[in-house]
């Protein structure tokens, strides 16, 4: 089965940089990765996420890239808020499947 | 909006008792799942199911069982619960396998 890879699991950031995590899959027929993010409290809400047949994508300050070819795609958060902080989580998923296969999670801390 | 309720954001019971966590979603999706997150094990699918008395066991179903009578409800259940399952659960629901998932809030169980 698919098996997704996160890292890293903490990351820790001044407010105004930038802030990146990676993923990496294992089952090349993988074609759907979004990306969500978990508030305190609250269950994981989608923030964006990308197709195979797409290498970048972004929104304001949020881009994931993808590479088919290495298996890996990555999330970026420029000018990070405080508000940004939380766990982040990958996943991978295809149409066969029916289901979606997750990271371990990212805990990203903004420090004001 | 999307709506994914769960019966109950904390609950505490005895090692041994049968538990009863409920989740229910207001868009007509077709496919739901039940997750257990625990610290640095991500999100892993315990059951999915497709339909209407439909179910498949996902990553780690040991001592848990389902039932879907409803396409908007979906129950997870403990049938003797025990220590180790002392986790946060999470529903989810989704209109195709490689479409947006939404949570719930999340139940977090205490077994004693």
């Amino acid at each position: 089965g698919e098996n997704v890879e996160q890292h890293p699991s903490t990351l820790s950031v001044q407010e105004g940089d930038s802030a990146v995590i990676k993923c990496t899959y294992s089952d090349s027929a993988s074609n759907y990765f979004p990306w969500y993010k978990q508030e305190l409290g609250k269950g994981p809400q989608l923030i964006i996420d990308i197709r195979s047949n797409v290498g970048e994508k972004k929104d304001q300050r949020i881009a994931v890239t993808l590479n088919k070819t290495a298996k890996h795609f990555s999330l970026h958060i420029t000018e990070t808020q405080p508000e940004d902080s939380a766990v982040y989580f990958c996943a991978a998923s295809n149409a066969n499947a029916g289901k979606s296969t997750f990271g371990d999670g990212t805990t990203l801390t903004v420090k004001p | 909006d999307v709506k994914v309720t769960q019966s109950s954001r904390y609950l505490v019971k005895r090692t041994g008792e049968k538990v009863f966590l409920e989740c229910v979603q207001d868009m007509d999706h077709e496919n739901m799942f039940w997750y257990r997150q625990d610290p640095g094990l991500g999100l892993r699918l315990i059951y999915f199911s497709y339909d209407v008395k439909m179910k498949e066991k996902g990553d780690i179903p040991e001592g848990y069982s389902v039932s879907r009578e409803k396409k908007e409800r979906f129950s997870l259940i403990l049938e003797s619960a025990s220590t180790n399952q002392t986790s946060m659960y999470l529903c989810a629901s989704t209109q195709g396998g490689q479409e947006t998932q939404y949570f719930g809030p999340g139940t977090r169980l205490l077994v004693l």
